[in-house]
């Protein structure tokens, strides 16, 4: 079945940066793009941004764009996300999703099982 | 401040049906299609509704959707005490070029 699964919970130092990986299975890796969500402790879902693991394009959300950088490695199906100079308000569950495109929609599923980022000092 | 507007909570007793809507704009749901998600506690988030109104397979036909203009409405009916969940809607935005998610609206069943 399709599934992403990513890897697991980091605890890190304000400042530092942290790399999350998304690893897909069940299904062309490349034909998809992947896309990172993420949700702070209580708080609602927030788009980060987005990669085609085909061609390395990316697109970023405005408040994320000079901090965040997203990679792909197709032979192995995987797709990472790594955030820098982190803060106490980047502690967050971050999440991969797969975008499924047809004519006229497209929407997430499935998503990754999500991985704890936390701050602090 | 999320783009797409819900209500924080919704409740409802078993058996009873309850809508929860979400009110954009026309860059968001004005001009594009809307999902909704569910996320069971501690989980993550799970396509509930695709497409407006589309059900994947595997989801209870007592969950429906609908779109009119800018705002669209996720019913859910014959409730059930595993519906208890945070239901999202979500939409690209041509203005913002990116996606945007409602903030989420806690279902809880009494």
């Amino acid at each position: 079945q399709v599934q992403l699964v990513q890897s697991g919970p980091e605890v890190k130092k304000p400042g530092a940066s942290v790399k999350v990986s998304c690893k897909a299975s069940g299904y062309t890796f490349s034909a998809y793009y992947i896309h990172w969500v993420r949700q702070a402790p209580g708080q609602g879902l927030e788009w980060m941004g987005r990669i085609n693991p085909n061609s390395g394009g990316t697109n970023y959300a405005l408040k994320f764009q000079g901090r965040v950088t997203m990679t792909s490695d197709t032979s192995i199906g995987t797709a990472y996300m790594e955030l820098r100079s982190l803060t106490s308000d980047d502690t967050a569950v971050y999440y991969c999703a797969r975008l499924v495109v047809v004519p006229g929609a497209k929407w997430f599923d499935p998503w990754g099982q999500g991985t704890l980022v936390t701050v602090s000092s | 401040q999320s783009v797409l507007t819900q209500p924080p909570s919704a409740s409802g007793t078993p058996g009873q049906r309850v809508t929860i809507s979400c009110s954009g704009g026309s860059s968001n749901i004005g001009s594009n299609t809307i999902n909704w998600y569910q996320q069971l506690p501690g989980t993550a988030p799970k396509l509930l509704i695709y497409n407006n109104n589309q059900r994947p397979s595997g989801v209870p036909d007592r969950f429906s959707a609908s779109k009119s203009g800018t705002s669209a409405s996720l019913a859910i009916s014959g409730l059930q005490s595993e519906d208890e969940a945070d239901y999202y809607c979500a939409a690209w935005d041509d203005s913002l070029n990116g996606w945007e998610f409602g903030g989420g609206t806690k279902l809880t069943v009494l």
